[in-house]
C-alpha cells in the first residue's frame, strides 16, 4: 500500500481565483492520478500524471483550467484555474501500486473545495 | 467503452447479518476489478480486488465474487458491523491504468 496526504483538506474559494492542491506519498511511484468526486457521486478521472512527461487528460478536462504538475515521484500539484460554482468538488489524488493481485491505486483523503 | 452500474443504491442490513453488494459491468474484456469503501469525509479506502482469471477471492470478512458469464460482481461482508456503514463503489479496469468507477452503494447497518 501507500500512504497519501494532501493538502489543504478543504478550502473556502472565491470565484475567479485558482487554488493548487498538492499531494505527497510516501514511496516513489509511476502513475499517479487525479479524480474529481462531485457532492454524491462516484469519481471521475481528470488526468493520469506521470513523472517527466506531460498529464495525459481525460474528455472534458482541459489543461489550462487544471494545470498539474510532477516534479518527482513523490509529489504532484493540481490546480483548479478561474474557479466557479460548479468546481465545487472533492478532488483526489492516487497512486498506483503494485499489489498480489494487480495494480491496485491508493487514495488519499480528498481535498473538499467549496466555491462561492 | 466500459460502464459499471450498481444493483442498488442503498443497502440496509441488521448488525450482524452478511452483506451482499452487487455490481454489473459492460466490457467483457475487462479484466481487474476492486472494491473501494468510502466513509463519509474520507477518500476512497482499497477493500479487495480480483482478477479476470480468477473466480473468487476472501480477505478477512469479506470475499469478491465475479461471475465473468453475466458481467457481475458482488462484494459479500460477514458478520456486518457499524463501521462498515459507507458507500462502497466497484472499480473496473481494462488492459489500462484507468479505472471506471460504478455509482456506488450506501450500506447502513443498523442495530
Amino acid at each position: 500500500s501507500a500512504v497519501i496526504s494532501q493538502k489543504p483538506s478543504r478550502d473556502i474559494c472565491q470565484r475567479g481565483t485558482s487554488l493548487t492542491i498538492q499531494c505527497q506519498v510516501d514511496s516513489q511511484v509511476t502513475m499517479m492520478f487525479w479524480y474529481r468526486q462531485q457532492p454524491g457521486q462516484s469519481l471521475t478521472l481528470i488526468a493520469t500524471a506521470n513523472q517527466g512527461s506531460e498529464a495525459t487528460y481525460e474528455s472534458g478536462f482541459v489543461i489550462d483550467k487544471f494545470p498539474i504538475s510532477r516534479p518527482n515521484l513523490t509529489f504532484s500539484t493540481l490546480t483548479v484555474s478561474n474557479m466557479s460554482p460548479e468546481d465545487s468538488s472533492i478532488y483526489l489524488c492516487s497512486v498506483e501500486v503494485e499489489g498480489r493481485v494487480g495494480e491496485t491505486q491508493y487514495f488519499g483523503p480528498g481535498t473538499r473545495l467549496l466555491v462561492l | 467503452g466500459e460502464s459499471v452500474g450498481l444493483h442498488l443504491p442503498t443497502l440496509s442490513v441488521q448488525e450482524g447479518d452478511n452483506s451482499i453488494i452487487n455490481c454489473a459491468y459492460s466490457n467483457s474484456a475487462s479484466d481487474y476489478f476492486i472494491w473501494y469503501k468510502q466513509e463519509s469525509g474520507k477518500g476512497p479506502q482499497f477493500i479487495i480486488d480480483i482478477r479476470s482469471n480468477m473466480d473468487k477471492r476472501q480477505g478477512q470478512r469479506v470475499t469478491v465474487l465475479l461471475n465473468k458469464t453475466v458481467k457481475h460482481l458482488s462484494l459479500q461482508i460477514a458478520a456486518t458491523q457499524p463501521g462498515d456503514s459507507a458507500v462502497y463503489f466497484c472499480a473496473v479496469s481494462y488492459n489500462t491504468d484507468k479505472l471506471i468507477f460504478g455509482t456506488g452503494t450506501r450500506l447502513q447497518v443498523f442495530p
